[in-house]
Parts: structure tokens; sequence; C-alpha cells
């Protein structure tokens, strides 16, 4: 694809539930990032993913956030146990290369409601 | 502590007119620092990245600046569209790191 994609566009959950996201990364690009972007916040690192390379989860909030990527291409973002505090945007970017993240490509995002 | 502060908050303008946000940032020691436009429902689009010996760089009529000595950052605007409605992010990443710090953004309203 042209671009980085990610699914569901929207999601409603009940409190309690758990959710997965997507994200597909451009082809090619080894670093892939979530971010969370809150109402009137800006955005908040959650996990970076660098080719095969053990992910830096220091921004993860809770342990019921967690993120896989396969084969180095396609990234899940899975909340256990939805609290109302985790909706937000979900935001994936990626990246040609790990360092310096020059040029950041981002997706379309995830708006996550969790009633 | 890195932060990176961004004014004014919101902004409306008339269209046509010209416009000018504001970056703070104490990242330090500093890579790079990059302007980002995020419209509605969308994803952030990069507009520019300097580095630390850049002090100006512009696409169409955007037109960012940067004095590393005082750590802030401008994009000016000009000539401003409706289409320009939208928030606007400054991102400024340390040097040896992949993690960069956001702006909380500066949302832009161009009124007809």
């Amino acid at each position: 694809g042209a671009g980085v994609s990610q699914s569901p566009s929207n999601k409603v959950t009940e409190k309690g539930k758990d959710v997965e996201l997507r994200c597909d990364p451009i082809s090619g690009h080894t670093a892939l990032y979530w971010y969370r972007q809150s109402l009137g916040q800006g955005l908040e690192f959650l996990i970076y993913f660098q080719g095969n390379s053990a992910p830096d989860k220091s921004g993860l909030p809770s342990d019921r956030f967690s993120a896989e990527r396969t084969g180095g291409s396609v990234s899940t973002l899975t909340i256990q146990r939805t609290q109302q505090e985790d909706s937000a945007v979900y935001l994936c970017a990626s990246s040609p290369s790990g360092g310096a993240p020059v040029g950041q490509y981002f997706g379309p995002g995830t708006r996550l409601l969790v009633l | 502590k890195n932060q990176v502060e961004q004014s004014p908050q919101s902004l409306i303008i008339l269209e046509g007119k010209n416009c000018t946000l504001q970056c703070n940032y104490t990242v330090s020691p500093f890579s790079n620092l990059r302007w980002y436009k995020q419209d509605t429902g969308r994803g952030p689009v990069s507009l520019t990245i300097m580095t630390f010996s850049e002090n100006t760089k512009s696409n169409g009529r955007y037109t960012a600046t940067l004095d590393a000595d005082t750590k802030q950052s401008s994009l000016h605007i000009t000539a401003s569209q409706l289409s320009d409605s939208a928030s606007y992010i400054c991102v400024v990443s340390p040097q040896g790191s992949y993690i960069p710090t956001f702006g909380r953004g500066t949302s832009l309203i161009v009124h007809p």
C-alpha cells in the first residue's frame, strides 16, 4: 500500500472488554511506533519496534497494554480489560530506519471509545 | 525532562491572512525539529524538518524557522487557505534516541 494503514478506524467497546488494534506499516520500513493521542494532549509514546530487536515498551501505561509485531511487518496493539481512560486515538507510525526518527509516516489512527 | 511547548493553543484567522505559530523546547541534546499538520480525523503529516545547522526551511506557503540557541521555532503560514484549518504539531527529537517529544499542537481555524 501507499501509506500506513490502521484498523479498525473506530472502535466502541464496553469497559472490561479486550480490544485489538492493527497497524500495517509502509512496506520496507523497519521501525514502527505506537502512540496515544488523548483529547487536548500531545502524542504519548507507547512502544517502538525496530527490525528484529526487542521492542522498547517503556511507554506502555500499564500491563493491560501489549503489542506484537509479526514478521517485521504488521503490528497489533492489545488492550485488556479496557477502562474509560483508555478512550483515545491510537496512532501508528513507521519509519525507514531506527535511530533519529526522520521521516515518520503516520496512519489515520484508531478512535477507541470505552463506555 | 524533555518538553515542547506550543503557542497559541488555538488561533482563528481570516482566509488570505498570514499567521505564525510558536514552539519552545527543552529537549537536549538536540537532533531535529519537525512540524506536522494534522487534519481532523487523520494522522499527522510532516511539513518540515530541521537539524541543528538549519535555521529556516520552506514547504510551499509554510516556512519554519529554528533558533537552536534560544531553543525556539516558529511556523509561518502565508496567504492562508481554508484547507490550512488543522492542528499544527511541533516535534523535537534528541540525539541518540528514537523517542521524540511532541507538543500539544496549535489548533488553527481559517474562516472565509
